[in-house]
């Protein structure tokens, strides 16, 4: 069975410029959580969705964050205009139940 | 809102047993452990459901005082494939919300 897929695994950009993270959940999982890692924290939930409805996105900071879950399979997350504090590893996981399977992440660095 | 684990850091010989707390502020429904290895992603351990359940798998176990808001896990005889950070999740009574612990960074030594 395919795991979490997404893309891509690196990303540097400079400041101000947006930025796209795509994730590929496993197959009938119908909850996909997008969430943020700093370097020695413990990840952050952004957005949670129910297959296309986002139930939880209390933490997104929906100034320059968005999210969309298209047909309640693949998802994107997106930042415009991306800051120098957005640097971390975005991490997407999935879930049928309650464990949570994740993704391998897209490190993002703003310069 | 964050639960808050301890210690934040522990240094095992192989053979020798740990435990790592998970505090939370709110009533909470469920717990979750994950275990993160430098550079991967985080791997769930197990979940614990609100009724004060303990939970085993393997030679790693958890307990859950819903009272306390509290979890502890509990790892026996330790392996170095044990090495990595522990984070404790923890689901709220209401909401949809899922917060993941502070980390407790555990090293087991040969």
């Amino acid at each position: 069975e395919a795991g979490v897929v997404q893309s891509p695994r690196y990303k540097i950009i400079e400041k101000k410029q947006p930025v796209a993270f795509w994730c590929n959940p496993i197959s009938g999982h119908n909850t996909l959580y997008w969430y943020r890692q700093n370097l020695g924290q413990g990840p952050e939930l952004l957005i949670r969705y129910e297959n296309e409805e986002a139930v939880d996105d209390s933490q997104l900071p929906k100034d320059r964050f968005s999210a969309e879950r298209l047909k309640g399979v693949d998802s994107t997350l997106k930042i415009q205009p991306a800051e120098l504090g957005d640097s971390a590893v975005y991490l997407c996981a999935s879930s049928l139940l309650a464990e949570q399977f994740f993704g391998p992440g897209t490190r993002l660095t703003v310069l | 809102q964050q639960p808050v684990q301890s210690p934040q850091a522990v240094i095992l010989r192989e053979g020798e047993d740990a435990v790592i707390n998970c505090s939370s502020s709110k009533a909470l429904y469920s717990v979750h452990w994950y275990r993160q290895k430098h550079g991967e992603a985080p791997v769930f351990l197990m979940i614990l459901l609100k009724g004060g359940e303990q939970k085993g798998h393997e030679k790693i176990s958890a307990s859950f005082n819903e009272k306390k808001q509290q979890s502890s896990l509990y790892l026996t005889a330790s392996q170095l494939s044990y090495s990595g950070t522990y984070f404790c999740g923890t689901a709220p009574n209401t909401g949809n919300q899922f917060y993941f612990g502070t980390g407790t960074s555990l090293t087991v030594i040969p």
